[in-house]
């Protein structure tokens, strides 16, 4: 068990709906980051945020915002849900920003569009 | 885009240690080495990193080679439970940001 929790484990929705997932990191991490993984592809890094401030984006849609509060928990909002956007979310924290700080994996929410 | 290459598939008898390569030949001198696996659609897991030094943990170790330009994951005696996906990372970070960014990684069949 990382100690990172994401909910809902599974989410079925209809293309343009709207969802939110949610991540709590483990306990003291600072920062949190969201990854995308399609079927049968690879890990693609959304956004990375330290102790509520957003601090890197990578190839994340503008239809999908995130946000970290103060208690350090985070959500990820898809919206104007399209088929393509069915993928496994992960989210990963570590205890501080920077290249000495393991990242530790949540299991993830597997989204299904219909 | 991700700073490392990896084979993209290996095999490993089971008991055997098994030795997965990367290639990270553009890496700075402040980025670490980061090694993480991903078992089926579970999130991926951290297995260990390293600057510059030789490391070991309970689950593996990490032989970086002199010119840090390539290292080495040993898993020293891989059981069936070690058939995965092993991503090879350098973090990449700016004065504020960090990305961490997933090459397609190795995977690694073990076989009875």
């Amino acid at each position: 068990d990382s100690g990172v929790t994401q909910t809902p484990k599974h989410l079925i929705t209809a293309t343009g709906q709207r969802v939110t997932l949610r991540c709590s990191p483990r306990s003291g991490d600072l920062s949190v980051y969201w990854y995308q993984q399609s079927l049968d592809q690879g890990l693609q890094f959304l956004i990375h945020y330290y102790n509520g401030e957003e601090r890197a984006k990578g190839n994340i849609l503008e239809r999908f915002s995130a946000q970290q509060f103060p208690d350090l928990h985070s959500e990820l909002n898809l919206s104007s849900l399209e088929l393509g956007d069915s993928a496994l979310y992960f989210c990963a924290s570590s205890a501080r920003q920077g290249l000495n700080s393991p990242l530790h994996f949540g299991n993830g929410t597997r989204l299904t569009v219909t | 885009d991700a700073k490392t290459t990896q084979p993209p598939s290996m095999d490993c008898a089971e008991g055997r240690a098994a030795n997965l390569p990367c290639n990270h030949s553009t890496i700075s001198g402040n980025e670490y080495v980061y090694w993480y696996r991903q078992i089926h659609s579970q999130g991926p897991q951290y297995i260990i990193h390293g600057l510059k030094n030789n490391e070991t943990n309970e689950m593996a170790s990490l032989i970086i080679t002199e010119d840090r330009k390539s290292s080495t994951l040993i898993l020293p005696h891989a059981t069936l439970r070690d058939t995965a996906v092993y991503y090879c990372i350098v973090r990449v970070a700016g004065t504020s940001y960090d990305k961490v960014i997933f090459g397609p990684g190795t995977s690694l069949s073990v076989i009875p």
